[in-house]
């Protein structure tokens, strides 16, 4: 069974500018996942999808912060313009129908804002 | 200059000997949890979970206690292996499926 698979690896860019980030889940999965986990810290939830509808965004900053999932299937992060701050690993995750349970995570990708 | 952030607590042990890491959770009504263990440029990986109705919980070579008085989760590794090098993550739901974790603890494995 494929994982979560997570694009691009590393990115590098300078403050100001704009950047997305691409998850495919695992097929079938429901429910999609994008988490922010900063340098010695636990991931923290951004935004949780159900199909291609928002269960949850409370801790997505919007200001700057945007997210689409526009079939249900592969979804795409963006900041814009982005902070030295939002240096972090963006985790995508996965599972079948809510089920923390069985969710699976992506490698992630490394964000390093200069 | 230093960032807390990069400051994981850390456990050194012998390889062969058993590990303890330690986990207080913060919402008494939490009522799962899990242990995921993320090695360096993955995503974290599911180890073991627990659920509240359970004080202990056993998988091949792990064990998870959970004191629910003092909300306070512990992750025990039997043998530990060089494998088991990672940082080591608790993780608690409340309700509505989400997941709220931890501070890591990174496990070093000494030869």
């Amino acid at each position: 069974e494929a994982g979560v698979a997570q694009s691009p690896r590393y990115k590098i860019i300078e403050k100001r500018q704009s950047v997305a980030f691409w998850c495919n889940p695992i097929s079938g999965h429901a429910t999609l996942y994008w988490y922010q986990q900063i340098l010695g810290q636990g991931p923290k939830l951004l935004i949780q999808f159900q199909n291609n509808g928002v269960v949850d965004d409370s801790q997505l900053p919007k200001d700057r912060f945007s997210a689409e999932r526009l079939k249900g299937v592969d979804s795409t992060l963006k900041i814009q313009p982005a902070k030295l701050e939002d240096s972090a690993v963006y985790l995508c995750a996965s599972s079948p129908g809510g089920l923390v349970e069985k969710l699976f995570f992506g490698s992630g990708t490394q964000l390093s804002v200069l | 200059g230093e960032s807390v952030g990069l400051h994981l607590p850390t456990l050194s042990v012998q390889e062969g000997d058993n590990s303890i890491i330690n986990c207080a959770y913060s919402n008494s009504a939490s009522d799962y949890f899990i242990w995921y263990k993320q090695e360096s440029g993955k995503g974290p990986q599911f180890i073991i979970d627990i659920r509240s109705n359970m004080d202990k919980r056993q998988g091949q070579r792990v064990t998870v206690l959970l004191n629910k008085t003092v909300k306070h989760l512990s992750l025990q590794i039997a043998a530990t292996q060089p494998g088991d090098s990672a940082v080591y993550f608790c993780a608690e739901e409340a309700a509505g499926n989400k997941l709220t974790f931890g501070g890591g603890t990174r496990v070093l494995v000494k030869p």
